[in-house]
């Protein structure tokens, strides 16, 4: 069975950095054509990708965010991670990881909500 | 970037309907689309791959077709558990990109 679950501060800062933890269980990051992606979601708004990590750490960001972003793995302890620096009121929303198979997400967490206030 | 531009933004219909939901992209993306299901307060689901392939344990009222650069979800025979927002989305280039959804009701 395929789960996975984000963590986050669920508060922070203008300016600082925002770090996301993805625990999942069900299927290995080592794995051959296994992946983690990173997507958000404004309240009542869209989905937005930001991040794809692969089995080979091969990395994929969205330029949107230009350089804010690193993502990264622990593949012994079934974890991806995902940081983004200097965030702004902007940045404010759920923010899910989910399992990549080949292309799509196939299995999404349920999502931590993270909020940018001053 | 590859634009997704999702119709209709909102949808109305009854029980039993059939619906249909579309979905054009900016270039052709060689059916490199999935849609996924969200319904309120949940994350997303996916439902259809490779714009025609439907997921394990999905309903077969749902179905997705489409080539080059339209695609279309439809699901027949609506049921009251299909009250969600429905978004596709592209992999054939990075950045992924998803249309902006299209909520679905009861009427």
């Amino acid at each position: 069975q395929v789960t996975l679950k984000e963590s986050g501060p669920g508060i922070l800062q203008p300016s600082q950095t925002l770090s996301l933890t993805c625990t999942f269980s069900g299927f290995s990051l080592s794995t051959y054509g296994m992946g983690v992606g990173w997507i958000r979601q404004p309240s009542g708004k869209g989905l937005e990708w930001l991040a794809n990590i692969w089995w080979d750490d091969d990395k994929y960001y969205n330029p949107s965010l230009k350089n804010r972003l690193t993502i990264s793995k622990d593949t012994s302890n079934n974890q991806a991670f995902l940081k983004i620096t200097n965030v702004d009121t902007a940045d404010t929303a759920t923010y899910y990881c989910a399992r990549i198979r080949l292309q799509w997400f196939d299995y999404w967490g349920q999502g931590v909500m993270v909020t940018v206030s001053s | 970037d590859i634009r997704m531009t999702q119709s209709p933004a909102s949808l109305s219909a009854s029980l039993g309907e059939t619906v249909n939901i579309e979905c054009l992209a900016s270039e052709d993306i060689y059916s490199d689309l999935a849609w996924y299901q969200q319904k309120p307060g949940k994350s997303p689901q996916l439902l259809i791959y490779n714009a025609n392939s439907l997921q394990n344990g999905v309903p077969s009222r749902f179905s997705g077709s489409g080539s080059g650069t339209q695609y279309s979800l439809k699901i027949n025979s609506l049921q009251s558990e299909d009250v969600a927002t429905y978004f596709c989305q592209q992999y054939n280039n990075y950045p992924y990109t998803f249309g902006a959804g299209t909520k679905l009701e009861l009427k």
